[in-house]
Formats: structure tokens, C-alpha cells, sequence
């Protein structure tokens, strides 16, 4: 099946540094989705993106979506204690048939911040 | 608007029992997906439901199946519980099909 290639699986760093995180794939999607999800707790939808090449903003997080469809990386910028917790990719698949698609996961990263 | 609800948050079965799990979507989404998520193996697919329909099945025995209500609402069956069923399962809807919302999971717990 897909398999999405996410890193760095952890990270520690400062407060208000900034972080990368990336996901690349040998399979192209038509979707590519960042969550955090918080110990316990589903994941949370951070920023989608939709198109190849596009860069979206959400406050101080920056993701773009790879124009080869392979890959997307997130930005965090000047982080604080909050943001901790695992940051997943997520791309979902072109259309498999009956109108439905799937979404395939990276294993996370986990991102703790030294205040 | 209210976000997914999944009920119960937290269950404890023994081996060999079956359990079922409930979903209610955001309103007005009419697809509803299952996750199983563990440490091991991360987020999977289990399967997807619109409009009463399984329409996509990820690669999880039979013994893992599920339902859709008329009023979008899900409930997954999970029978001869295993241990290797432990996990945190997610529930997720979705109105346009591009993005999934998540609910909180249940975290099962098999003994």
C-alpha cells in the first residue's frame, strides 16, 4: 500500500525557534493534510491543502503542498510550550472508485519545546 | 457547530468478547471514517461509510466491521476481541470529502 515517509519523527527545541517537519511519498495524492493531535485526544486539523505548488497559512503555521504531489512540509515558526505534542501528515488518495478516498498517515512527529 | 462525538471514551473488554463503538459526524456530513491508531503501526484505515454505503475498506479482518445509520451516525463491531485489538480508534467525518474533522477516539483496551 502508500506509505507516507514523515520527519523528523521527534524534535526538541527552544522556544521561539522555528521547526520543519516534511512528508514525501512515492505515490502522488490529491490532498495533502496536517494534523496535531494531543495526548489522548483525535487528531486536529491544522491546514489543507489542495492544490500542487500551493502555500497556505494558518497564524504561525506554513505548509505547502510539493509541486511534484509527493511531498509537503510544515512550518512552525517562533514556537511556544503549546505546540507540543505529534504532528501528522496526512495525503489522501485520487479517487478509488464509488466517490471515495483515503487517507494515508505518516507515523508523526513528535515535537517538544524547551521553554 | 458541534464537532464528532464518539462514545464511549474508554472501554475495557476481556479476549474472546466483542465490543461495538459509536460515531456521530459533524451535522450535515455524510461520510464517516474509522481509524485504528496504535503506537506501533500509527493511524490505519479501517473503513469509510456514506450515505449508509461502505464504499472503501482498508486491510483489517473480518472481524472488524461497521454500519452506517440514516442520520449519518456510525457504529463499528469489533468481535472476538484480540489483544493486539488495544488501540485508540478514531472516527472522522467529512462533508466535501477533501478533509477529514476527527473525533476524540475510544480508547479500547483488551485484557
Amino acid at each position: 500500500g502508500q506509505q507516507l515517509n514523515q520527519s523528523p519523527q521527534s524534535m526538541f527545541i527552544q522556544e521561539g525557534e522555528d521547526v520543519s517537519m516534511n512528508c514525501t511519498s512515492s505515490s502522488i495524492f490529491n490532498t495533502w493534510l496536517w494534523y496535531k493531535q494531543d495526548p489522548g485526544e483525535g487528531p486536529v486539523l491544522l491546514i489543507a491543502l489542495y492544490k500542487a505548488g500551493e502555500l497556505t497559512s494558518n497564524g504561525r503555521l506554513t505548509a505547502q503542498f510539493g509541486i511534484t504531489r509527493k511531498d509537503s512540509f510544515l512550518n512552525i515558526s517562533a514556537s511556544i510550550p503549546s505546540d507540543v505534542g505529534i504532528y501528522f501528515c496526512a495525503g489522501q488518495s485520487p479517487y478509488s472508485g464509488a466517490g471515495s478516498y483515503q487517507l494515508t498517515f505518516g507515523k508523526g512527529t513528535k515535537l517538544s519545546v524547551i521553554p | 457547530k458541534a464537532g464528532v462525538t464518539q462514545t464511549p471514551r474508554y472501554l475495557i473488554k476481556t479476549r474472546g468478547q466483542q465490543v461495538t463503538l459509536s460515531c456521530s459526524p459533524i451535522s450535515g456530513h455524510r461520510s464517516v471514517s474509522w481509524y485504528q491508531q496504535t503506537p506501533g503501526q500509527g493511524l490505519q484505515f479501517l473503513f469509510e461509510y456514506f450515505s449508509e454505503t461502505q464504499r472503501n475498506k482498508g486491510n483489517f479482518p473480518g472481524r472488524f466491521s461497521g454500519r452506517q445509520f440514516s442520520n449519518s451516525r456510525s457504529e463499528m463491531n469489533v468481535s472476538t476481541l484480540e489483544l493486539g485489538d488495544s488501540a485508540l480508534y478514531l472516527c472522522a467525518s467529512s462533508y466535501n470529502q477533501e478533509t477529514q474533522y476527527f473525533g476524540p477516539g475510544t480508547r479500547l483496551l483488551v485484557l
